[in-house]
């Protein structure tokens, strides 16, 4: 138990839409990260966030995007949803003063 | 960042100790050695992780080579619990908490 939690569990959507999913950490976890996990890989950095600005960010475009809030929650927005947008979206938190990540179990998004 | 290079698979018998191998050949002074593992349907659990000298905490040990590059994460006594895919991770520290996952391990541990 990592006391980091993500919603919805499983998201189906269409090409072409637009989806935001959802990330919630413990307090004082001021540093969110969020990854891509494609069936049989590992996980592919999107970005970071750190008291609510990105710092640090992946090879991908800019429909993704994302927002960290001050109750160390944070979403990750995609839109234009592509086939090959389909995975496991992961989200880690890390608390002040630690390099420690704190993994969710993920939202397993489809895209038809 | 530094690759790194796992192999595939492996499988260990349950009670015994699994000694999971990793080559990281081109990791630089101040990249740190990093070990995660990923359970089916969970997200990636750290391990342990480590500079230059050996670490060991109650999950594992870390045995890094001298020259660094090379590793070996040790589950002492893995149960079936431990089967699970084992990722080993080259972090530089400038790049705050971007971590750069491969294709990792998996770790089949048998009755």
């Amino acid at each position: 138990e990592t006391g980091v939690t993500q919603s919805p569990t499983h998201l189906i959507k269409t090409r072409g839409q637009q989806v935001t999913l959802r990330c919630s950490s413990q307090s004082g976890h001021n540093t969110v990260s969020w990854y891509q996990q494609a069936l049989g890989q590992g996980p592919q950095f999107i970005f970071q966030y750190y008291r609510e600005e990105e710092n640090g960010r992946g090879n991908f475009p800019p429909r993704f995007s994302g927002l960290q809030f001050p109750n160390y929650s944070s979403e990750l927005n995609v839109n234009a949803l592509e086939l090959d947008d389909s995975a496991l979206y992961l989200c880690a938190s890390t608390p002040s003063g630690s390099d420690e990540q704190y993994f969710g179990p993920g939202t397993r998004l489809t895209v038809t | 960042d530094a690759k790194t290079t796992q192999p595939p698979s492996m499988d260990c018998a349950e009670g015994r100790a699994a000694n999971l191998p990793c080559n990281h050949s081109t990791i630089s002074g101040n990249e740190y050695v990093y070990w995660y593992r990923q359970i089916h349907s969970q997200g990636p659990q750290y391990i342990i992780h480590g500079l230059k000298n050996n670490e060991t905490n109650e999950m594992a040990s870390l045995i890094i080579t001298e020259d660094r590059k090379s590793s070996t994460l040790i589950l002492p006594h893995a149960t079936l619990r431990d089967t699970a895919v084992y990722y080993c991770i080259v972090r530089n520290m400038e790049y705050g908490n971007k971590l750069v996952f491969g294709a990792g391990t998996i770790l089949r541990v048998k009755s």
